[in-house]
């Protein structure tokens, strides 16, 4: 079966830093380009990052440029996001995705920051 | 940055009857246009890729059309599990963007 299943969600206090991580199962992982997707609560969707295949051209959106990082380990088939300077703003849902048009889903870890 | 504009933000249809939801883009974006469905408590489910295409397992009442900048999705005889809200995105450019949703609800 083909899945995403993300992990290290949870409460932060603004200024902190979280990983999330993301193992995928089911698909040759090393073949796609892996995204993350968020979803503040009771808003729309909102693209976070993307990384390629080798992992060596990552993008990422204004809002967490330079605070977020893409990275990904096709021997552990996991996709990773390192999140510093957290804001209050950056309370959502993480969604790991599969490709550019995002055929396969996470089932969504929560981030919440606050004091 | 391509903007993503979806509208009507609300759609209001009886079960089966026909719902047509918009997706603008501020640039063409060629065919690169995907759609999903998002029902409350649950990640986006992919409907339409390459602005056209059916994902495995959706249902023929679905279908997508459009080109450029302009886009529809059609939903023929809604059902009651179709009643959710619909995202179009764009991935022809970095970065990629999301419409901010069409909510389809009951009337």
């Amino acid at each position: 079966e083909v899945q995403l299943l993300e992990s290290g969600g949870g409460l932060v206090q603004p200024g902190g830093s979280l990983r999330l991580s993301c193992a995928a199962s089911g698909f040759t992982f090393s073949n796609y380009v892996m995204t993350w997707v968020r979803q503040a609560p009771g808003k729309g969707l909102e693209w976070v990052s993307s990384i390629l295949i080798g992992g060596g051209n990552t993008y990422y959106a204004d809002s967490v440029k330079g605070r977020f990082t893409i990275s990904r380990d096709n021997s552990k088939n996991t996709l990773y996001l390192q999140m510093n300077s957290l804001r209050a703003e950056d309370t959502a849902v993480y969604y790991c995705a599969k490709g550019t048009a995002f055929d396969i889903w996470g089932q969504g870890t929560m981030v919440t920051v606050s004091s | 940055e391509i903007v993503m504009t979806q509208s009507p933000a609300t759609l209001s249809v009886s079960p089966g009857e026909r719902a047509t939801l918009s997706c603008r883009a501020s640039q063409s974006i060629t065919n690169n246009l995907a759609w999903y469905q998002q029902k409350p408590g649950q990640a986006p489910r992919l409907l339409i890729y390459g602005a056209s295409t059916r994902a495995t397992g959706i249902p023929a009442r679905f279908s997508g059309s459009g080109s450029g900048t302009e886009f529809t999705l059609t939903i023929t005889s809604l059902q009651s599990e179709d009643f959710a809200v619909y995202y179009c995105q764009q991935h022809n450019n970095w970065p990629l963007t999301f419409g901010g949703g069409t909510k389809v609800e009951i009337k």
